[in-house]
C-alpha cells in the first residue's frame, strides 16, 4: 500500500533555529511529493513540490529515494512560520490516472 | 479572485438525517476533489470529477455517500443516513488541468457534526 508517514505530530522550535519537518514515503513507482500548509485561520495551500527544486518562504524539500524521505527544512525558523504541514504524494495508476494521499500533518509551533 | 467556496461553513445534523454539501471550484477549473478530514488527521481522498465526469469514487466510505457534477462546475457532496462517524471536515479542491498533479487549491471546508 501506498503511504506517506509523518512522524511527528508537534514540533515545537525557537524562532531562529533550524527547521525540519519528517516525511517518509511508502511507493512501488517513481514518487512526486508535496508539501502543503495550512495557517491559522487559512485554507489549505501548496507549499512547494520536489519536481519544481524550488524555495518558497525559505522552506526546502530534498527528495531523497534511497531513504524514502521527502523532509521540509529552513534554516532559521521565523513565528510566522507557525502552521500545520502536511506532506503529500502522488499515485500514478495504471492508464495514467492520478491521485494524492497525504500524511496526518505536523503542527510546526514556533516560541518567539 | 474568488477562490474555491464551500457552503454551508458549519453543518449539524441528528444522526439519520441526509445532509448536502456544496463547492463552488475556481471558474473554468477542470478537476475537482472532495477529501474528508478527521479530527487529527490529513485529508483522505473520496472521490475526483474532470468537468461532468466521475473518474474515481473509490474513496467513499460507503454507499451512503453520493457525489455529483452535473455541469461541470459546482459540485455536491450528500451523505445519506448521517453517522456520528462522518463528522469531519470536508475539503472541496480544484485545479485548472486536468490531472491531479496540477496544483489544487482548496476551499474552506465544512465542517460536520452528527449528533
Amino acid at each position: 500500500a501506498q503511504r506517506v508517514t509523518q512522524p511527528e505530530k508537534l514540533l515545537s522550535v525557537f524562532k531562529g533555529a533550524p527547521v525540519e519537518l519528517k516525511c517518509n514515503y511508502s511507493y512501488s513507482g517513481s514518487p512526486e511529493l508535496f508539501w502543503y500548509v495550512q495557517y491559522s485561520r487559512q485554507r489549505l495551500q501548496l507549499l512547494l513540490r520536489h519536481i519544481s527544486r524550488e524555495s518558497i518562504k525559505g522552506f526546502t524539500a530534498d527528495l531523497n529515494k534511497g531513504e524514502t524521505s521527502f523532509h521540509l527544512k529552513k534554516p532559521f525558523a521565523q513565528e510566522e512560520d507557525s502552521a500545520m504541514y502536511y506532506c503529500a504524494l502522488l499515485l500514478t495508476y495504471s492508464g495514467g490516472y492520478q491521485k494524492v494521499t497525504f500524511g496526518t500533518g505536523t503542527k510546526l509551533q514556533v516560541i518567539p | 479572485g474568488a477562490g474555491v467556496s464551500q457552503s454551508p461553513r458549519y453543518k449539524v445534523a441528528k444522526r439519520g438525517q441526509d445532509v448536502a454539501l456544496r463547492c463552488d471550484p475556481i471558474s473554468g477549473h477542470v478537476s475537482l476533489f472532495w477529501y474528508q478530514q478527521a479530527l487529527g488527521q490529513g485529508p483522505e481522498f473520496l472521490t475526483y470529477f474532470q468537468n461532468e465526469a466521475q473518474l474515481d469514487k473509490s474513496g467513499l466510505p460507503s454507499d451512503r455517500f453520493f457525489a455529483e457534477r452535473p455541469e461541470g462546475s459546482v459540485s455536491t457532496l450528500k451523505i445519506q443516513r448521517t453517522q456520528q462517524e462522518d463528522s469531519a471536515v470536508y475539503l472541496c479542491a480544484s485545479s485548472s488541468f486536468g490531472v491531479p498533479r496540477e496544483t489544487q487549491y482548496f476551499g474552506p471546508g465544512t465542517r460536520l457534526l452528527v449528533l
